[in-house]
């Protein structure tokens, strides 16, 4: 069973408006963390933002928040004031057993942003 | 300058060929991983190692092998490539106490 998805392959939007990409997940696990990462054209990966299973308040970094609703299990990023640097591809991640500190990582299949001026 | 380098960064070989894909970080992390991209499919880790000696598979570990005796470098070995292993190859490595990972630049291979 996928335990990341991203529904959306790809999305548009207009230049200064806010998107939200959405991200749902699946885990038993009851210590867990949610990341998304940038790749531009350009092919490397870049952190964006972090929330913890446990952690009360949304995570946000700058025009990135990230939308935890958990007993909806979803974790939506959402870009306020979009620039045409956002373009790229988009991934929703996962890490669990966060509290034994395991190193596995489980990516979604990503959704390719294409903010148009 | 705090980076993940890997080399090569792009290959093209045939099937059959050993290769193997070196890995190192500069940041003294103590946990290094290995992904590959392919279209459609997103990430998925091939090996991970939390420390010095200790590595684990990750969800697509066949085909692969890897190796950790030093902190900073941990390499990826393709015994007997196939034509299926081609891919877009991430090492990455974090501080146990850090949620970032950081990510080299990719290794781009083709198996023939």
């Amino acid at each position: 069973a996928q335990k990341i998805t991203q529904t959306q392959p790809g999305m548009f939007v207009q230049e200064k408006e806010a998107v939200t990409l959405d991200c749902t997940y699946d885990t038993s696990d009851p210590s867990y963390g949610l990341f998304w990462y940038k790749q531009p054209s350009s092919g490397e990966m870049i952190f964006l933002i972090y929330q913890g299973s446990y952690d009360q308040q949304n995570a946000t970094e700058g025009r990135y928040s990230l939308n935890f609703q958990k007993a909806r299990k979803s974790a939506n990023l959402v870009i306020s004031a979009s620039q045409l640097g956002d373009s790229a591809m988009y991934f929703c991640a996962m890490r669990e057993g966060q509290a034994s500190g395991t190193y596995k990582y489980i990516f979604g299949t990503g959704t390719r942003l294409k903010v148009l001026a | 300058e705090a980076q993940v380098t890997q080399n090569p960064r792009y290959l093209i070989t045939v099937t059959g060929k050993k290769l193997t894909v070196t890995c190192s970080q500069n940041m003294n992390h103590e946990y290094m991983s290995w992904y590959r991209q392919d279209p459609g499919l997103g990430l998925r880790q091939i090996y991970y190692s939390m420390n010095v000696e200790v590595t684990d598979k990750g969800d697509v570990p066949e085909g692969y092998k890897v190796s950790r005796k030093e902190k900073r470098n941990f390499p990826l070995i393709l015994e007997s490539p196939s034509p299926n292993q081609t891919s877009l190859y991430f090492c990455a490595s974090r501080a146990p106490s850090y949620n970032e990972q950081f990510f080299g630049p990719g290794t781009r291979l083709t198996v023939l």
